[in-house]
């Protein structure tokens, strides 16, 4: 089983900043690599998959990079409706899950 | 448009089965595009993936829990289903259906809660 670690924990910010979320696997997965985003009380949205590529109805504003065993995504400019828990997750080897990082409101 | 929607029973006995259906609207679970998952969610914590089904049939189950894990599909009722024997408090999770795409999930129903409780 492929583990991933997110950091940080915890982003604090405002909006307008650009936010970094890291996302590192503990074996190589390739570009196999997504990111969704789940606000409180709703359900996980897929944001990013094969590590680059927009989900349907996605702002431009979300852009994942990355290979192998460490990826990133990156919020431009943050939204208010941003502010919320992103996960990574990988399907190379079975599927798995990261912690999530929370970006909140400074 | 594809929506899905989980019922089942919200509180569960310990060592009794979880037993959970997803309903799935706006198009076919038969189409051969997509697989179709169960992933649950502790309280406070991240995600866990549980298995994914085909709708002929075929399973994908999480090592760790696939000794207590059976999937099913009733094309009939365009419904899958998720059975979870031998509960204890470590099940109490928010429970998803979602539908798989490229292995990825892009489609998801609202959740619900199941406690494992006497």
């Amino acid at each position: 089983e492929t583990v991933l670690s997110q950091s940080p924990a915890t982003l604090s910010l405002s909006p307008g900043d650009r936010a970094t979320l890291s996302c590192r696997a503990s074996q190589s997965v390739g570009n196999s690599l997504a990111w969704y985003q789940q606000k409180p009380g709703q359900s996980p949205r897929l944001l990013i998959y094969d590590t680059s590529n927009r989900a349907t109805g996605i702002p431009a504003r979300f852009s994942g990079s990355g290979s192998g065993t460490d990826f990133t995504l990156t919020i431009s400019s943050l939204e208010p409706e941003d502010f919320a828990v992103y996960y990574c997750y990988q399907r190379t080897n079975w599927f798995t899950f990261g912690p999530g990082t929370k970006v909140d409101m400074k | 448009q594809v929506q899905l929607q989980e019922s089942g029973p919200g509180l569960v006995k310990p060592s009794q089965t979880l037993s959970l259906t997803c309903t799935v609207s706006g198009g076919s679970i038969s189409t051969t595009l997509y697989y179709w998952t169960w992933i649950r969610q502790h309280p406070g914590k991240g995600l866990e993936w549980i298995g994914h089904i085909y709708s002929g049939g075929s399973t994908y189950y999480n090592p760790s829990l696939e000794s207590r894990l059976t999937m099913s599909v009733d094309t009939s009722k365009n419904q899958f289903s998720l059975k979870l024997r031998s509960v204890t408090a470590a099940d109490t999770a928010v429970y998803y259906c979602a539908r798989v795409y490229n292995w990825n999930y892009d489609v998801w129903g609202p959740g619900t809660t199941v406690t494992v409780s006497s």
